[in-house]
């Protein structure tokens, strides 16, 4: 069975500053591992995701993602946080063949403080 | 420009009384979805859709029915409403599902506000 969690439901960081978003997430097969993004009254869009290629994934707005086996984790970065990235960020998991399924994690909010 | 256009946007309905938001993708994509967004559970998958005529259920199907006629449209049904189901409703669609996998990007609607009283 696969899964997700995302580590904290609300994290603040000051302008300027580092963004870290933690998922973790347990998977029977090779994971196809995803961050969106759902900005207020907006559906999620993509920000990046892994697919076993490289490991080490550059999305869109300036984020990346590491995917680190060994440590069932796909966290996600930005080195400068910008007013705009205050959002609502979800880590999802492609399910086992023939599941059809996307499991998301319960989502992180993201403040940005000025 | 590419969507998925969900109506309505949002609503104020009463228990027992059926209704339709109905979900439009010009992606020309095969797969569709419904989700459900509540407070800490993120989102949960209600039903899918694999094909025209081809749907099944998914994590939360319950007091909800959904209808695959042609391949732009999936309306999502409410028989008879209940105040649970009271929630933020998405629809997505995506092309890139292999062997039964995602394998590429869910493209959202702009969600549906259902308040049932």
């Amino acid at each position: 069975a696969q899964s997700v969690t995302q580590l904290g439901s609300h994290v603040s960081v000051s302008e300027g500053a580092l963004v870290l978003l933690r998922c973790n997430y347990s998977s029977s097969v090779p994971p196809y591992l995803f961050w969106y993004v759902q900005y207020p009254n907006q559906g999620l869009q993509l920000l990046l995701k892994y697919t076993s290629a490289a490991t080490l994934v550059k999305g869109i707005n300036g984020f990346e993602a590491e995917f680190k086996k060994s440590e069932t984790s796909f966290h996600l970065t930005k080195p400068s946080a910008h007013m705009r990235d205050a959002a609502e960020y979800f880590c999802a998991v492609s399910g086992a063949s023939g599941t059809y399924k996307y499991i998301f994690g319960t989502g992180t909010r993201l403040k940005v403080l000025a | 420009e590419a969507q998925v256009t969900q109506n309505p946007r949002y609503l104020i309905t009463v228990t027992g009384k059926k209704l339709t938001v109905t979900c439009s993708q010009n992606m020309n994509h095969e797969y569709m979805s419904w989700y459900r967004q509540d407070p800490g559970l993120g989102l949960r998958q209600i039903y899918y859709s694999m094909n025209v005529e081809v749907t099944d259920k998914g994590d939360v199907p319950e007091g909800y029915k959904v209808s695959r006629k042609e391949k732009r449209n999936f309306p999502l049904i409410l028989e008879s409403p209940s105040p649970n189901q009271t929630s933020l409703y998405f629809c997505a669609s995506s092309t890139a599902v292999v062997s039964g996998r995602y394998t590429g990007e869910l493209f959202f609607g702009e969600g549906s506000r259902l308040t049932v009283l």
